[in-house]
């Protein structure tokens, strides 16, 4: 069985200072990982993919994560976060058999001006 | 290319009724999955569709049933709703599936609201 545990429900920066959204994975076989954003009243825009092709991925609106096998991790990076970063974000993993995303429960992001 | 598109859009319907969403995927995907929203237990898997055979399905009762058309067009169906089916259902369509490391694509979602 796979999972995800989204570490903090709620993460406050200010406006320019460093976003890091925490994602840890559970997986018996080699996961793929995703990264999606939910803003209100929409549905999941994805942010960014590993499938193992590199270890740092990129993803749209300035956002990276980095795999680490080591520390079953997928943390989300953003160096100066913007007010329209402000959603809710959603590490998820499939792979294996398993036929479907498991997602994480979700951190909310504010962004204080 | 259009996105992957679900109707209706918001919904209310009352206890013991049915109710039928409907998901059109993105144009060249063949699997479609519905996944169920709520705020007390997160994003939850309801089943995968591929090539109009159910291929997975997640812990639902037997009320939650879906179906894939020739086109890949896919529809759920809710039977006898409760109270708890209120909640924000997601469809979302790839290539393959998500076992494969395809990239996922989810719709705007359908709020379904039961009173």
């Amino acid at each position: 069985a796979q999972s995800v545990t989204q570490l903090g429900s709620h993460v406050s920066v200010s406006e320019g200072a460093l976003v890091l959204l925490r994602c840890n994975y559970s997986s018996s076989v080699p996961p793929y990982l995703f990264w999606y954003v939910q803003y209100p009243n929409q549905g999941l825009q994805l942010l960014l993919k590993y499938t193992s092709a590199a270890t740092l991925v990129k993803g749209i609106n300035g956002f990276e994560a980095e795999f680490k096998k080591s520390e079953t991790s997928f943390h989300l990076t953003k160096p100066s976060a913007h007010m329209s970063d402000a959603a809710e974000y959603f590490c998820a993993v499939s792979g294996g058999s398993a036929r479907q995303l498991t997602f994480g429960s979700g951190t909310q992001l504010t962004v204080l001006p | 290319k259009a996105g992957v598109t679900q109707t209706p859009r918001y919904l209310i319907k009352t206890r013991g009724q049915q109710v039928t969403l409907s998901c059109s995927p993105i144009s060249g995907h063949r699997s479609v999955s519905w996944y169920q929203q709520t705020p007390g237990q997160g994003l939850q898997f309801l089943f995968e569709y591929f090539s109009e055979t159910q291929r997975n399905k997640g812990n639902f009762p037997g009320r939650f049933s879906g179906r894939q058309f020739s086109n890949s067009r896919s529809e759920m169906n809710v039977s006898t709703l409760e109270l708890g089916d209120s909640a924000l259902y997601l469809c979302a369509s790839s290539l393959e599936g998500s076992s494969s490391g395809n990239t996922i694509y989810f719709g705007e979602g359908s709020w379904l609201t039961v009173v």
